[in-house]
């Protein structure tokens, strides 16, 4: 119940192209879905997040899709560029505890 | 901007070895947390505290230890290190708003190789 699965694991985009990375979840008491992008070497450090009682959220290029009935929610990025290359990680936590990450997507965004 | 710093970017130890990972935030959160990265696996929870003096295991926490004695520091003791710890070590930290979630933000890292 405490899982997240994430899909794809990896993903290679186009320049100009659209990236979408799905992810679902079991515990419906989840209340607060982000998404965290990692550069190598580096922390995950937060994109975008979403709390159940909207179904989408949008900064920038960056969306959030949220299906509260399905347990699943995903990210797409728009105008996707060489560097949005990372590691997505999509991530579910009640109240802000004990946060559930997914296993990560490896995105390559060519240019 | 909110720092979380932790002390050792990279480090090789023998098995067995007592081995201390340090963190650090610069701000004044009351939450902090200690995630393994595997590849494949994302990040698994090892322990959290959200107080000085307090913890809390996570989802992994067997062969690990912890110690916050002060507000900002918490700090990840591996009491008789394995191979089987080798790993990427993740400090976060985050605050306490009115609906109970916060913005984790995280340290670059600590990359531990046991031999």
């Amino acid at each position: 119940q405490q899982q997240v699965k994430q899909s794809p694991q990896s993903l290679i985009v186009q320049k100009g192209g659209i990236s979408i990375i799905n992810c679902a979840y079991e515990n419906t008491a989840f209340d607060y879905f982000p998404w965290y992008q990692q550069f190598p070497g580096k922390g995950p450090a937060l994109l975008i997040a979403i709390r159940p009682d909207v179904s989408e959220k949008k900064e920038g290029r960056f969306t959030i899709s949220f299906n509260k009935s399905a347990k699943q929610f995903s990210l797409h990025i728009m105008d996707s560029q060489p560097g949005d290359s990372a590691t997505y990680f999509c991530a579910a936590s009640r109240r802000g505890q004990n946060f559930v990450f997914g296993p990560g997507t490896r995105l390559s965004v060519l240019p | 901007d909110v720092k979380v710093t932790q002390s050792s970017r990279y480090l090789v130890k023998r098995t067995g070895e007592k081995v201390f990972l340090e963190c650090v935030q610069d701000m004044d959160h009351e939450n902090m947390f200690w995630y393994r990265q595997d590849p494949g696996l994302g990040l698994r929870l090892i322990y959290f505290s959200y107080d000085v003096k307090m913890k809390e295991k996570g989802d992994i926490p067997e062969g690990y230890s912890v110690s916050r004695e002060k507000k900002e520091r918490f700090s990840l003791i591996l009491e008789s290190a394995s191979t089987n710890q080798t790993s990427m070590y993740l400090c976060a930290s985050s605050f306490s708003d009115r609906l109970g979630a916060g913005e984790l933000f995280f340290g670059e890292g600590s990359r531990l190789t046991v031999l």
